[in-house]
């Protein structure tokens, strides 16, 4: 079972496309993060969202905690090719003190 | 500001043999975890060290073993390999009251 349930888990779109990736859970988080991580590196961390409703800008980016602190967003406006990469959420449920990541998302963006 | 670093950068095993993989964490962190990586899937948490102590285990066999020396850097050991033990070893440091990560690079392992 996935705590943290990702979708979609591969997406190929062209070159400025919006796109969304959400991650939802039954579990609730004090917290979820997101990473990108590209073929032969470690996963990079681009935001940490924190309190329920919050929404996160980084350039194209937009990340959305939702109210219920359950589920999360991630939003690309104007999707180029070095957005292409394996987008991962990731948080800890409840007080186990465990950080869990979601499966993933291959996005794949063709010029 | 010195990243986290990771050795080897690739490994090659056979079945049953033992491994120990190295990590050196960024500087300023105190908190050390271990992650495997499947291909394509995210990564699974293994443990984490703090204050030289594992300070949190995942769904992992006893046969997967850890250290963190004084200067915070780390060893994964991997007892009687499987084939299954395949994947990305990644290392990541943090401040002990963070969850944000920070990774290293990985270390590809294969058991053939």
């Amino acid at each position: 079972t996935q705590l943290l349930e990702q979708s979609p888990q591969f997406l190929s779109i062209q070159e400025g496309e919006n796109l969304t990736v959400y991650c939802n859970s039954s579990s609730v988080f004090s917290s979820l993060q997101w990473y990108r991580q590209e073929p032969g590196e470690g996963p990079v961390l681009l935001v940490t969202v924190v309190t329920g409703g919050e929404v996160k800008k980084l350039k194209r980016l937009t990340f959305q905690f939702g109210d219920a602190r359950k589920d999360s967003s991630l939003h690309i406006t104007a999707a180029q090719p070095g957005d292409t990469g394996l987008y991962l959420c990731a948080g800890v449920p409840g007080n186990t003190g465990k950080l869990i990541f979601g499966q993933g998302t291959t996005l794949q963006v063709k010029p | 500001e010195t990243g986290v670093t990771q050795s080897p950068t690739h490994l090659i095993k056979t079945r049953g043999q033992q491994v120990t993989l190295r990590c050196s964490s960024q500087s300023g962190h105190n908190t050390v975890s271990w992650y495997q990586q499947a291909l394509g899937q995210g990564p699974q948490f293994i443990f984490q060290y703090y204050r030289e102590e594992e300070n949190g285990r995942g769904n992992f066999p006893p046969r997967f073993s850890g250290l963190q020396f004084p200067n915070y850097s780390s060893e994964l050991n991997v007892n009687a390999l499987e084939l299954d033990d395949s994947a990305l070893y990644l290392c990541a440091s943090s401040f002990y009251w963070s969850y944000e990560q920070y990774f290293g690079p990985g270390t590809r392992l294969t058991v053939t």
